[in-house]
């Protein structure tokens, strides 16, 4: 079984600013773990992935994601935020498989203050 | 590449009425179809995998007959929503998986159902 907790529904940054959204993740076999964006009534797009090659993952539109097996997390950043940033962001895992099933957090809506 | 579709994006639909939703891979074969409902503000849960040519595995609580899904050919999956009711109104996202290396899900733009 696996299961992804991202704390806080809600961030909020002013523009130019530090973001980091959080991901902790629980599998029992080796994860793959995912970032998508989400804008409104639009589908997925993703932003990066783990898949066991490199902890620091480099994704699209600035954002990186570090993978930390021994605090099982998945945290995703970027270092200057821009307004068109402000989207819904999920965080997501599958069992050790890139193309298999996922399973996602709750969600984090960033939102960019000018 | 790497492309997935869905059709319609937007239905509005009567109460007991059916609605079927099409998901296809446009430019390679999908051996393997995932639907996934969102409902407002929350996040996706998935409801169904599809393989090509064979019966969809319903995830608990799915009820398989208001649902159904079809996966006839390598490049189409199709959900149809039976007699439709109000709280069935949602967001459907479907994704599909390469047949071949890289075997990664693409996702479509999904599919925004309001039952009246």
């Amino acid at each position: 079984a696996q299961s992804v907790t991202q704390l806080g529904s809600h961030v909020s940054v002013s523009e130019g600013a530090l973001v980091l959204l959080r991901c902790n993740y629980s599998s029992s076999v080796p994860p793959y773990l995912f970032w998508y964006v989400q804008y409104p009534n639009q589908g997925l797009q993703l932003l990066l992935k783990y898949t066991s090659a490199a902890t620091l993952v480099k994704g699209i539109n600035g954002f990186e994601a570090e993978f930390k097996k021994s605090e099982t997390s998945f945290h995703l950043t970027k270092p200057s935020a821009h307004m068109s940033d402000a989207a819904e962001y999920f965080c997501a895992v599958s069992d050790g498989n890139a193309g298999n099933m996922l399973t996602f957090g709750g969600g984090t809506r960033l939102m960019v203050k000018p | 590449g790497a492309v997935v579709s869905q059709h319609p994006s937007r239905v509005i639909c009567k109460s007991g009425t059916s609605v079927k939703i099409e998901c296809r891979s446009l430019d390679f074969q999908a051996t393997t179809m995932f639907w996934y409902r969102q409902f407002p503000k929350q996040s996706l849960m998935l409801m169904a995998t599809s393989n090509e040519g064979s019966k969809a595995t319903y995830e608990q609580g799915v009820e398989k007959d208001k649902f159904l899904i079809n996966h006839a050919s390598l490049t189409l999956s199709t959900l149809t929503v039976t007699s439709a009711h109000p709280e069935d109104s949602s967001f459907y996202i479907c994704s599909a998986r390469r047949g071949s290396p890289p075997y990664e899900q693409y996702f479509g733009p999904g599919t925004r159902l309001t039952v009246t």
